[in-house]
């Protein structure tokens, strides 16, 4: 595998499930972000991870959950969700916080009924 | 902070002509501005950049320009071709924070 992948690349869930979106970059970058990208709309970035640690968040609300357990990959755990939560998750990567170019995976469209 | 207002919202062309998608941004700190194709099913895929001490760069049938003091920026893509049809999204970053823009829908007619 090369570049960033997600899976599952679609996933219906009910408001009340727990799931989970998976992240793997193969290009061994230090710098990993999600996005939302909901139709009409600009990109809207959630959180960025830089050497596994969180460095930002941009006021997402709780029941979305990242965790990055080492450089390589990164998790967005989900509960709870609303039905406006439906939209593609995109994880990106870069070298670094700093190096500008990012990387995007092909993306997971969530639909929350 | 940084807006990115991006023009027009959707564009249709004739095969073999040229398009061109504009930007403005707001924060004139930002040094970095990439362009990005996202086909439908894919995510968005890096073609172009440009960095705040170059006014112009190429590759291929695509270029980008840069205004610093206008702060605005475009793409240019010559001779158009079906598999050019695509959402095209601009962003501008500084610090390595990338703001979008909205999109534009470019539909190049056969």
């Amino acid at each position: 595998e090369t570049g960033v992948t997600q899976t599952p690349r679609h996933l219906v869930m009910g408001m009340t499930n727990k799931k989970s979106l998976k992240c793997e970059q193969h290009l061994g970058h230090n710098a990993m972000y999600w996005y939302k990208q909901s139709a009409k709309k600009p990109l809207e970035l959630m959180f960025v991870y830089s050497l596994e640690e969180r460095v930002e968040n941009n006021s997402v609300p709780s029941r979305f959950s990242p965790e990055c357990p080492n450089s390589s990959h990164l998790f967005l755990h989900l509960h709870t969700l609303q039905p406006e939560d439906s939209a593609l998750y995109l994880c990106a990567s870069s070298q670094d916080v700093i190096a500008g170019e990012q990387f995007f995976g092909p993306g997971t469209r969530l639909t929350v009924l | 902070g940084e807006n990115v207002e991006q023009h027009p919202s959707t564009l249709s062309v004739q095969e073999g002509d040229s398009a061109v998608i504009k930007c403005t941004y707001s924060d004139s700190a930002s040094n970095y501005f990439p362009w990005y194709k996202q086909e439908l099913g894919k995510g968005p895929q890096l073609i172009i950049d440009i960095r705040s001490n170059v006014g112009e760069k190429k590759d291929q049938r695509i270029a980008v320009t840069l205004n610093k003091t206008a702060k605005h920026f475009s793409l240019h893509i010559t001779e158009t071709q079906p598999e050019d049809s695509a959402v095209y999204f601009c962003a501008a970053s500084k610090e390595g924070k990338l703001i979008f823009g909205q999109g534009t829908e470019l539909s190049v007619k056969p």
